[in-house]
């Protein structure tokens, strides 16, 4: 089964500065024949379900500030918050879904310093 | 407005069983793949079950296979998951979850429920 870990667990982020999450999954999650890295990233805000930020390692879900953004290649990716919002807190996941399990980060808790 | 809402949680003793229902609406439930997702209390993501379309295919995680069944019914548009033997370990939000596309691998999930929550206690 592939494991996604991430770091770090928590950051804290002023307010309009640069927020950078990582995920290093323990194998390539990227398919040679289609060329695409199955990784998505979500975000959760307490008493609410995950809400899907990213796919494709890059693809930005509808609807989503262009603040998020995702990179990354084979085993090692990255969700980043250019400017970090006070409506950004939140804990967010990375999951790959290059095969079965599908299997989550731990998840990043990012707060407001 | 496409929207997913589950139903049956409660508190069940150890051994016990429960059913989980998902109501599917705004959508055509019988074009995508269905997943349980459960979230223990103030823990990560996990996936717990998936399946086809069709209803022909199912995978679960290894923690579950043997106790928990996944299942839907494609004319009322509901997914369901029939757990047994339950033990304090799943307690959890269950969420069920839409795929949001699905290509040589497996899928993002697109829409979620709110959850419903299963407490294994005595």
């Amino acid at each position: 089964d592939i494991v996604m870990t991430q770091s770090p667990d928590s950051l804290a982020v002023s307010l309009g500065e640069r927020a950078t999450i990582n995920c290093k999954s323990s194998q390539s999650v990227l398919y040679s024949s289609d060329n695409k890295n199955y990784v998505a990233w979500y975000q959760q805000k307490p008493g609410q379900p995950p809400k899907l930020l990213i796919y494709w390692a890059s693809t930005r879900e509808s609807g989503v500030p262009d603040r998020f953004s995702g990179s990354g290649s084979g085993t090692d990716f990255t969700l980043t918050i250019s400017s970090l919002q006070a409506e950004d807190v939140a804990v967010y996941y990375c999951q790959q879904y290059y095969n079965t399990p599908p299997a989550f980060g731990q998840g990043t808790k990012v707060g407001v310093k | 407005e496409e929207q997913l809402v589950e139903s049956g949680g409660g508190l069940v003793q150890p051994g016990g069983s429960l059913r989980l229902s998902c109501a599917a609406s705004g959508f055509t439930f019988s074009n995508y793949y269905m997943s349980w997702v459960r979230q223990a209390p103030g823990k990560g993501l996990e996936w717990v079950a998936n399946i086809k379309k069709d209803g022909s295919e199912k995978y679960y995680v290894d923690s579950v296979k043997g106790r928990f069944t996944i299942s839907r019914d494609n004319a009322k548009n509901s997914l369901f998951l029939q757990m047994n033997s339950l033990s304090a370990e799943d307690t959890a939000v269950y969420y069920c979850a839409r795929d949001g596309g699905r290509s040589i691998g497996g899928s993002w999930y697109i829409l979620w429920g709110q959850g419903t929550l299963v407490t294994v206690s005595s």
